[in-house]
């Protein structure tokens, strides 16, 4: 079964840039599908951050950017601020389209 | 710009069903494709499955079996139903605009979220 496989945290202070990976499992992501980020501060509704690997969305900050490599998609935060501090996942299709995903997420603490 | 609202009881009975209901404001039910997704305590994001008003559906194949997405047009909005709920569906659960097509999906925006706990 597919799986999208992030780390469970990451950390850096306020000004730094911090990377956050999200590995699929199968070649299903590096071959054909695209991958999505979010932003999900506890208590509140998740947000898009990143749409089709690498598009921001209209009015988001240039200080979040998305890339892919292989099976490998990542979320890069330049310029950490103290309101990025929340958790972050990934998603994508898997199994051939068949169902959406998302990865286990990633609890981003600005220091 | 187009703003969603979870809305349903926060309690359900072991073995019962689980309805929930999604309403649009800002834009037409009949013009995108909807979904639920949903998050159990200290764990991550599940997607439960998303349709468009003509009746395209898709449902997660470990909850296909319990779950039925279905739209209110003449209220604008789109509803969840869980059959034969168990503890393991103690969740918040999330509606969500879904863009998807061959090869993309993403998700947005989303609603604040309603907590629902399955318990006697």
């Amino acid at each position: 079964q597919s799986a999208l496989t992030q780390p469970a945290s990451v950390s850096g202070s306020p000004g730094q840039s911090i990377t956050i990976s999200c590995a699929a499992s199968n070649g299903d992501v590096g071959n054909y599908y695209l991958v999505s980020w979010y932003q999900h501060h506890p208590g509140k509704a998740p947000k898009l951050m990143i749409y089709e690997d690498t598009k921001r969305p209209s009015g988001l900050s240039d200080r979040f950017s998305g890339s892919k490599s292989g099976n490998t998609a990542s979320l890069t935060i330049s310029g950490l601020q103290a309101e990025d501090e929340a958790d972050y996942y990934c998603c994508s299709y898997a199994d051939s389209g068949t169902y959406v995903i998302f990865g286990g997420g990633t609890k981003l603490t600005v220091l | 710009q187009v703003h969603l609202q979870e809305s349903g009881p926060g309690l359900v009975k072991p073995s019962e069903t689980l309805s929930l209901t999604c309403t649009v404001s800002g834009g037409s039910v009949s013009s995108y494709y909807w979904s639920w997704i949903r998050q159990s305590p200290g764990k991550g994001l599940e997607w439960i499955g998303h349709m468009y008003y003509s009746g395209r559906i898709k449902y997660n194949p470990s909850l296909k079996s319990r779950v039925t997405i279905s739209v209110d047009m003449s209220k604008n909005q789109f509803l969840l139903k869980l059959t034969s709920v168990t503890a393991a569906d103690t969740a918040v659960y999330y509606c969500a605009r879904y863009y998807g097509s061959g090869s993309f999906v993403w998700f947005d925006p989303w609603g604040p979220g309603t907590l629902v706990t399955v318990s006697s």
